[in-house]
């Protein structure tokens, strides 16, 4: 059975750089079907796409957040990460990693990270 | 980018009854890619419908998928106390990949 599981800090200071992790039990992120995404909830709001990432190591991410992310995989150890740059308290939210089919068909629990000081 | 909106924002309903569910696309969603997650307090969301029509694994019939373009439609055909939850649609036609603002689905 596919899992998901984010980790990383809870708590960010502003202008610094948000770092999580998500390790895959159950599956192989290295398969060639799927990709691998981050997604993030800010509280009370809707959902926003990240960025994915395929098991060549190839990228894509938002626009809107292009510039300060970088999505990267090790397939050796299984796991997929997303760092998040220069901070602010708009980027506090759940973040979901998740397996895209797509469509995101598998989501880890989500993980709060509150950027304050 | 695909901007989507749902409506209503809230639906009030009674267990048995039964709940039509609205996304509008602003553009037309390539190839019918469309989703339907089930997002409960606390939790992720669930997949529930993908390519418009066709139910994710596990998922029960009386959770049905329509629409074609930029109108789409989440049907429940009788709402079981586990259904009251909110509801998204999220187009993966094109890149970014967009999420509707939800329909809250509660009980009268």
């Amino acid at each position: 059975q596919l899992q998901l599981q984010e980790s990383g800090p809870g708590l960010v200071k502003p202008s610094e750089t948000l770092s999580l992790t998500c390790s895959v039990s159950g599956g192989s992120i290295s398969s060639s079907i799927y990709h691998w995404a981050w997604i993030r909830q800010a509280p009370g709001t809707g959902l926003e796409w990240i960025g994915s990432i395929y098991y060549t190591g190839s990228a894509y991410y938002n626009p809107s957040l292009r510039s300060r992310v970088t999505i990267s995989a090790d397939t050796s150890k299984n796991f997929f990460s997303l760092r998040l740059t220069s901070v602010a308290a708009a980027d506090t939210a759940v973040y979901y990693c998740a397996r895209h089919r797509p469509p995101f068909d598998h989501w880890g629990q989500g993980t709060l990270v509150t950027v304050s000081s | 980018e695909n901007v989507l909106t749902q409506s209503p924002g809230t639906l009030s309903l009674s267990p048995g009854e039964r709940a039509t569910l609205s996304c509008r696309a602003s553009q037309s969603v390539i190839s019918n890619y469309l989703a339907w997650y089930q997002q409960k307090p606390g939790q992720a969301p669930r997949l529930l419908i993908y390519g418009a029509s066709s139910r994710a694994t596990g998922i029960p019939d009386r959770f049905s998928g329509s629409g074609s373009g930029t109108d789409f439609t989440l049907t429940i055909s009788r709402l079981e106390p586990e259904d009251f939850a909110v509801y998204y649609c999220q187009q993966y036609g094109s890149s970014p990949f967009t999420f509707g603002p939800g329909t809250k689905v509660d009980i009268k």
